[in-house]
């Protein structure tokens, strides 16, 4: 069973420019999830997705990040005008609210922001 | 509100030697708990979790966790440590019905030969 895959893996942008993350879960799995993880602390949730719609996005800075989930499978995570500040490594996870499986977590995207 | 504390930011032992990572967590109810472990550039992985019953679960390569709900305490074990158990291990809380979760900053481990 493929897992939940990333893409891209590492991203290095200037201050001011936009990046997006893209993230296609595991078959199946009806929650998907983004994370923020900066060095050295632990992941933090930023939005969460239930099918296609947004059940919880109360911790996405609105003004710079949007995220979407258009067809309740794949995700993808928008920044725009990046700065330092983002610099993180950006977690995609799902899990299924049926089975109330674990959730599972791709390798991540590293952003830089210069 | 919920929270998870790792009071050690680094554990440094012996190949061999038995180890304990901390885990306090503030939750008002019945937590869920966790710990996953994540290598260089890779993904977290669930070691363990705890759903209400026996305060001590088993998870993979040996690891185990016991629950204690009069410390808030959620704490890490292994007999003995192997080299490529070097890792940083995080634990985490999510509440009954809802598997969104929140984390420590994690506890990186060194593992000396």
């Amino acid at each position: 069973e493929a897992g939940v895959t990333q893409s891209p893996r590492y991203a290095v942008l200037q201050e001011g420019q936009a990046v997006s993350f893209w993230c296609d879960p595991i078959s199946g799995h009806d929650t998907l999830y983004w994370y923020q993880q900066p060095r050295d602390q632990g992941p933090q949730l930023l939005v969460y997705f239930r099918d296609e719609a947004v059940i919880d996005n109360s911790q996405l800075p609105s003004d710079r990040f949007s995220a979407v989930r258009p067809k309740g499978t794949n995700s993808t995570l928008k920044i725009q005008s990046a700065k330092q500040g983002d610099t993180a490594t950006y977690l995609c996870a799902s899990s299924s609210s049926q089975t109330n499986t674990e959730v599972f977590f791709g390798k991540g995207t590293r952003l830089t922001v210069v | 509100a919920q929270s998870v504390t790792q009071p050690d930011a680094r554990v440094t032992v012996s190949e061999g030697a038995s180890l304990q990572l901390r885990c306090k967590y503030s939750y008002f109810g019945t937590p869920y708990l966790f710990w996953y472990v994540q290598y260089p550039r890779q993904g977290l992985q669930l070691l363990l979790k705890y759903y209400p019953g026996d305060p001590v679960v088993q998870g993979v390569n040996g690891f185990e966790a016991e629950f204690s709900k009069s410390n808030s305490s959620f704490h890490l074990r292994k007999a003995s440590v192997h080299w490529s158990d070097w890792a940083v291990y995080f634990c985490a809380v999510s509440m009954e019905g809802n598997n969104r979760i929140f984390f420590g900053d994690g506890t990186q481990l060194v593992v000396k030969p």
